[in-house]
């Protein structure tokens, strides 16, 4: 059975603390990706990764950065924690291709920033 | 670039009623097409998806969607609603050719099944 898993269901910071999100899948999937959530807005991506060590803006990332070092791995990093980075936060991973390949979600880190 | 409006926040449906979810996509060509769902304190999961062919799409739980190109529309259907069907619904549309698989997702409609 596929698996993306998240480090944290919930998450509570103080503002300007530096924040990681962890995401693994077992799936030996090339794209890992990171989202926010937030309602009315749906989903947004921050970032994404299509091999080890590379990394691709989405369209937030300002207040984001993310790391890959092993290939099952995929870390979002909030280096100044805000308020306004309260939300939830999901990571999914996919197959490479020419096509596009369902992505697996985890099922999400909570994060509220004080 | 692309984009997807689901134009309802909230549908409500007694069960065993029938369902359409709309979806709406501004892209110049033809599009990938996507339906996931997510139930409460869940990830998303795929429910269909849409490349080329037949553009009436099967997906999993009895769902389906119909590519209407003239339309730019790819509404998700199905016949019969049940009380477990209740959650949110996210249509999505990726671009052909940009080389990333990179995915824009809709608002959301969240689906509530009233007995």
């Amino acid at each position: 059975d596929v698996k993306v898993t998240q480090s944290s269901r919930y998450l509570v910071k103080r503002t300007g603390e530096k924040v990681f999100l962890e995401c693994v899948q077992d799936m030996d999937h090339e794209n890992m990706f990171w989202y926010r959530q937030d309602p009315g807005l749906g989903l947004r991506l921050i970032y994404f990764s299509y091999d080890v060590k590379m990394k691709e803006k989405g369209d937030i990332p300002e207040g984001y950065s993310v790391s890959r070092e092993k290939k099952e791995r995929f870390s979002l990093i909030l280096e100044s924690a805000s308020t306004n980075q309260t939300s939830m936060y999901l990571c999914a991973s996919s197959e490479a291709g020419s096509s596009y390949n369902e992505q697996f979600f985890g099922p999400g880190t909570r994060l509220t920033v004080l | 670039a692309q984009s997807v409006t689901q134009p309802d926040i909230h549908i409500t449906v007694s069960e065993g009623a029938s369902l359409e979810l709309r979806c709406n996509y501004s892209y110049g060509a033809t599009p990938y097409l996507f339906w996931y769902v997510q139930s409460p304190g869940q990830g998303l999961q795929l429910l269909l998806k849409y490349f080329s062919g037949d553009t009436l799409v099967q997906g999993i739980k009895g769902f389906e969607a119909e590519f209407k190109r003239s339309q730019s529309s790819f509404n998700l259907r199905k016949p019969s609603v049940h009380w477990s069907d209740a959650a949110e619904y996210f249509c999505a549309v990726g671009a052909r050719g940009t080389g990333f698989q990179k995915l824009v997702f809709g608002t959301g409609t969240r689906l509530l099944v009233s007995p």
